[in-house]
């Protein structure tokens, strides 16, 4: 049981690069979750997806497109990278509404 | 107003001390609240669940005030290891949880 799990851990793009982060769970949870953290910000949601088939911006979506290809995987991809996009991403998991959130360990993006 | 805030210390605290913290949250309409511990450059883990009872687990206690909309975490005889960032987190009543920006405690030897 690896509960969620992301990859690349590291990544290092150019400006105007595009690349897609990969996230996985295996506690058969319906909800997922694309965070970003920047120092001093916390962690502020880029997109969810509330049950399979579903997905909805949060707080900072702009840059970003999501997918959630079935219950277990939801990616998160950058069509063109910024240096704003330099951050360190989470994706997390929840059975449902109200419930704990797992999180993955992240993936560490620098746009130069 | 932030949705959610925490004193962002950092707390230095002696190994033994007991330290508290303290978040507010403004939403009425949330439910559960969670107290998640983050280790430097590592993903939030759940420390604990708050209940509106209140709720032990071991040497932590989680309180929540709803007429007051905040909710505690105390930590009693700190160790060593107990050093990281601590955050508070609401639910919004629609699937998605706010984050505060997190309480830094280091204690020390």
């Amino acid at each position: 049981n690896a509960g969620v799990t992301q990859t690349p851990k590291f990544q290092v793009l150019k400006t105007g690069q595009s690349m897609t982060l990969q996230c996985a769970q295996d506690m058969n949870h319906n909800s997922m979750y694309w965070y970003r953290q920047d120092p001093g910000m916390g962690l502020r949601l880029i997109y969810y997806s509330a049950s399979e088939g579903t997905t909805d911006k949060g707080e900072v979506p702009n840059g970003y497109n999501v997918s959630r290809l079935n219950k277990r995987e939801f990616s998160l991809r950058l069509e063109s990278a910024a240096p704003s996009q330099t951050s360190v991403y989470f994706c997390a998991s929840t059975a449902g509404t109200g419930d704990e959130q797992y999180f993955g360990p992240g993936t560490r993006l620098t746009v130069t | 107003r932030k949705e959610v805030e925490q004193d962002p210390g950092p707390f230095n605290v002696p190994e033994g001390a007991t330290v508290a913290f303290n978040c507010t949250y403004s939403n009425s309409a949330s439910q559960s609240f969670f107290w998640y511990r983050q280790d430097c450059r590592k993903e939030p883990k759940l420390l604990m669940s708050v209940y509106s009872s209140g709720n032990e687990d071991g040497r932590f206690t989680a309180q929540l005030n709803r007429a007051s909309q905040y909710i505690s975490l105390l930590i009693r005889d700190s160790k060593l290891s107990d050093s990281a960032t601590y955050l508070c987190v609401v639910d919004s009543g629609t699937y998605k949880y706010i984050f505060g920006t997190g309480t830094r405690l280091k204690v020390l030897a």
